[in-house]
């Protein structure tokens, strides 16, 4: 079974804070993915990643950053940390562009994220 | 992108009541994902379904990509069944846009 895993559960951090949330696959997945999820927005995309070192932003990459050094690896940094970005963050992986569209999305347990 | 659409918000359901829940989207796509999120949290991929129907025990998905809409159904419904269903789409690319889910209850 693919395990994807995030570094936290639960996080509580101050306002300007610099945030680390790890994630780990262990299916040698090519691509990964950060989400963050609100009340009646759904999942809405963050960063991508389909290689080590490549990004692309997604559809809010404002206030994020990330950083692949390793294929298994996919962190995702809040460089200064608002109250707006109080959340519950998700991380993701799937197999390599095949051509017909992504391949399934497999999630990580979640991080719930909360700036004061 | 790619808009997504779930009706209804929210199903509060009598354990053992069958029902149905909607996607639309507002442009082509070759990849739709159906997933559960349970109360926990925790999102899983109930199926992928460009096109056509898929069975999975008391779960079933149909897309219709000519007409832009993908449904689910719940038959049987139990206790387990809880959580935020979300439908995602893309298209071409690595993406995929999410709906904003329904929300089902199934009381015992």
């Amino acid at each position: 079974d693919v395990k994807v895993t995030q570094s936290s559960r639960y996080l509580v951090k101050r306002t300007g804070e610099k945030v680390f949330l790890e994630c780990v696959q262990d299916m040698d997945h090519e691509n990964m993915f950060w989400y963050r999820q609100d009340p009646g927005l759904g999942l809405r995309l963050i960063y991508f990643s389909y290689d080590v070192k490549m990004k692309e932003k997604g559809d809010i990459p404002e206030g994020y950053s990330v950083s692949r050094e390793k294929k298994e690896r996919f962190s995702l940094i809040l460089e200064s940390a608002s109250t707006n970005q109080t959340s519950m963050y998700l991380c993701a992986s799937s197999p390599l562009y095949s051509g017909t569209g992504v391949e399934t999305q497999y999630f990580g347990p979640g991080t719930r994220l909360l700036v004061l | 992108g790619i808009q997504v659409e779930q009706s209804p918000p929210d199903l509060i359901l009598q354990e053992g009541a069958n029902s149905t829940l909607r996607c639309n989207f507002s442009d082509s796509v070759n990849n739709l994902q159906w997933f559960h999120q349970n109360p926990w949290g925790q999102l899983i991929n109930l199926f992928y379904i460009p096109s056509g129907t898929k069975q999975n025990g008391r779960l079933s998905a149909t897309t219709v990509a000519t007409e832009r809409y993908s449904l689910l159904y719940i038959s049987s419904s139990q206790t387990t069944d809880s959580g935020v269903y979300f439908c995602a789409v893309g298209s071409n690319d690595y993406k995929l846009s999410f709906g904003a889910g329904t929300t089902v209850t199934v009381r015992a």
